[in-house]
C-alpha cells in the first residue's frame, strides 16, 4: 500500500476484555515501532521489530500487552484483560532500514477506549 | 536518561505572524532531533530532522529549526504561518541504532485569523 494501514480506527472494549490492533506496514520495510499515545501527550514508544524479531519491548507498560510480527511484515499489537489506563491511541510507525537517518513512517492510530 | 522537553503546551498566533515551538533536551555525546506535525486524527509526519552537520535546518512547509549545543535546544520556527499550520506539533530525539523515538510532550499551535 502507500502507507502505513492501521485497524481498527477505533475500537471500544469492555473492561477486561481482549483486544488485537493489526499494523500493515510500507512493504519491504524492515523496523516496525509501536508507539501508546495517552490524551494530551506525545507518543511513548512500546515496542519494536527488526523484520520479524522483536528487539526491544522495553516500553511495554505489563504483561498484559503483547505484540508479534511473525512474518516480518504485518504486525498485532495485542492487550490482555483491557483496563481504563489502556485507553490510548496506538500508532504504528515503519522504516525500511534500522537507522535513526531513515525516516519513520506513520500510520493514522487506532484509538482504544476501554469503558 | 534522555528526554525532550518542550516547554509550551499551547502557543496562540495571529495568521501571517512569526513563530517559534520551544524544544529542549537532555544533553548526551550523539543527538539526533526530529520534528513531526500531527494534524487531527492523522499520523504523525516528518517536519524536519537534524542529524549533524548544518545547525539550522529546513524541512517542509516553510519550516526550519536551529541545533544548538550550548543550549541543548532544537527551536522550530516559521517566519509567516498560515491557518493551515494550526495542529500539534512533537519534538523528538532518535536512538542512533533502532531509529526508535523519544517525544516530548507536544506543543499546540493555533492560527487565528
Amino acid at each position: 500500500g502507500a502507507g502505513v494501514s492501521q485497524s481498527p480506527r477505533y475500537k471500544v472494549a469492555k473492561r477486561g476484555q481482549d483486544v488485537a490492533l493489526r499494523c500493515d506496514p510500507i512493504s519491504g520495510h524492515v523496523s516496525l515501532f509501536w508507539y501508546q499515545q495517552a490524551l494530551g501527550q506525545g507518543p511513548e514508544f512500546l515496542t519494536y521489530f527488526q523484520n520479524e524479531a522483536q528487539l526491544d519491548k522495553s516500553g511495554l507498560p505489563s504483561d498484559r500487552f503483547f505484540a508479534e510480527r511473525p512474518e516480518g511484515s504485518v504486525s498485532t499489537l495485542k492487550i490482555q484483560r483491557t483496563q481504563q489506563e489502556d485507553s490510548a491511541v496506538y500508532l504504528c510507525a515503519s522504516s525500511w532500514k534500522s537507522m535513526v537517518n531513515t525516516e519513520a513512517f506513520f500510520g493514522q492510530g487506532t484509538r482504544l477506549t476501554v469503558v | 536518561a534522555q528526554s525532550v522537553t518542550q516547554l509550551d503546551s499551547q502557543v496562540p498566533v495571529f495568521e501571517e505572524a512569526p513563530v517559534e515551538l520551544r524544544c529542549n533536551y537532555s544533553s548526551s555525546v550523539s543527538v539526533y532531533l526530529f520534528w513531526y506535525v500531527q494534524y487531527p486524527n492523522q499520523g504523525l509526519q516528518l517536519l524536519l530532522k537534524y542529524l549533524s552537520g548544518s545547525t539550522l535546518v529546513k524541512g517542509i512547509n516553510g519550516f526550519e529549526a536551529e541545533f544548538n549545543k550550548s543550549q541543548t535546544s532544537f527551536h522550530l520556527r516559521k517566519p509567516s504561518v498560515h491557518i493551515s499550520d494550526t495542529a500539534e506539533y512533537f519534538c523528538a530525539r532518535g536512538s542512533s541504532n533502532t531509529g526508535k523515538l523519544i517525544f516530548g510532550q507536544g506543543t499546540t499551535l493555533q492560527v487565528k485569523p
